[in-house]
């Protein structure tokens, strides 16, 4: 059964640093999501990763995923208080009926 | 013109009354979803349906039956509600299940 982990679950930190979210996946999974919630609204998909490897980058937010490792990576360079939200990462279950598992989000807050 | 729509977005009800929570996407796809997120903010798959056939149905009690009359819709009827009912509940959709999905603005329910 596919379990995704994903720390830290809380992250305050100040305008113009750099930090990483991390991603575990528990079994193989061939494709990462990440996906940003503001509070009190939708989901909103950030990025879909396929293979290993892969690296996908948008604004101040760049993901990786290393299959090998079961890991996936949420990089935040010069944070801005835009950027303040949850981020989730979530695996894609495979065999049978392919479903996505969530993990517990990761509350950025990025202070002035 | 949204892509993916819910409603009701609030939606307050007592104990043993009976609900529903419509969705329509407007985006041609295939695939539609039904999540629930709880008070701590986990996010889990209930159901999903492709081109109006139940794929998956997770551990959910029998009061939730969903029904997709159609491929652009797909509702959530609620019975019996019980106080562990309250969430916000996400309709998405996808192109299918391997793609990104697009999620609704979400339904907070609240059973007093």
């Amino acid at each position: 059964e596919l379990k995704v982990e994903q720390n830290p679950l809380f992250l305050s930190m100040q305008e113009g640093k750099n930090y990483t979210i991390y991603c575990n996946y528990s079994t193989t999974s061939d494709r990462l999501y990440w996906y940003r919630q503001d509070p009190g609204k939708s989901l909103e998909s950030l990025f879909v990763l396929l293979s290993n490897g892969a690296v996908k980058q948008e604004g101040r937010l760049m993901a990786s995923l290393d299959t090998k490792a079961r890991l996936s990576t949420l990089h935040i360079t010069a944070a801005v208080h835009d950027l303040s939200a949850t981020y989730f990462c979530a695996g894609l279950t495979q065999g049978g009926s392919e479903k996505l598992v969530f993990g517990k989000g990761t509350k950025l807050t990025v202070n002035p | 013109d949204t892509a993916v729509s819910q409603t009701p977005k609030y939606l307050v009800t007592q104990m043993g009354n009976d609900k529903s929570i419509k969705c329509e996407q407007n985006l041609g796809h295939d695939t539609m979803y039904w999540y629930k997120q709880d008070s701590k903010k986990f996010l889990k798959i209930m159901f999903s349906y492709n081109n109006k056939e139940l794929i998956i149905n997770e551990t959910v009690p029998n009061r939730f039956s969903p029904k997709s009359p159609d491929k652009a819709h797909l509702n959530l009827h609620i019975n019996s509600l019980e106080l562990g009912d309250s969430a916000v509940y996400f309709c998405a959709s996808s192109q299918n299940m391997w793609y990104e999905q697009y999620f609704g603005p979400g339904t907070r329910l609240t059973v007093t």
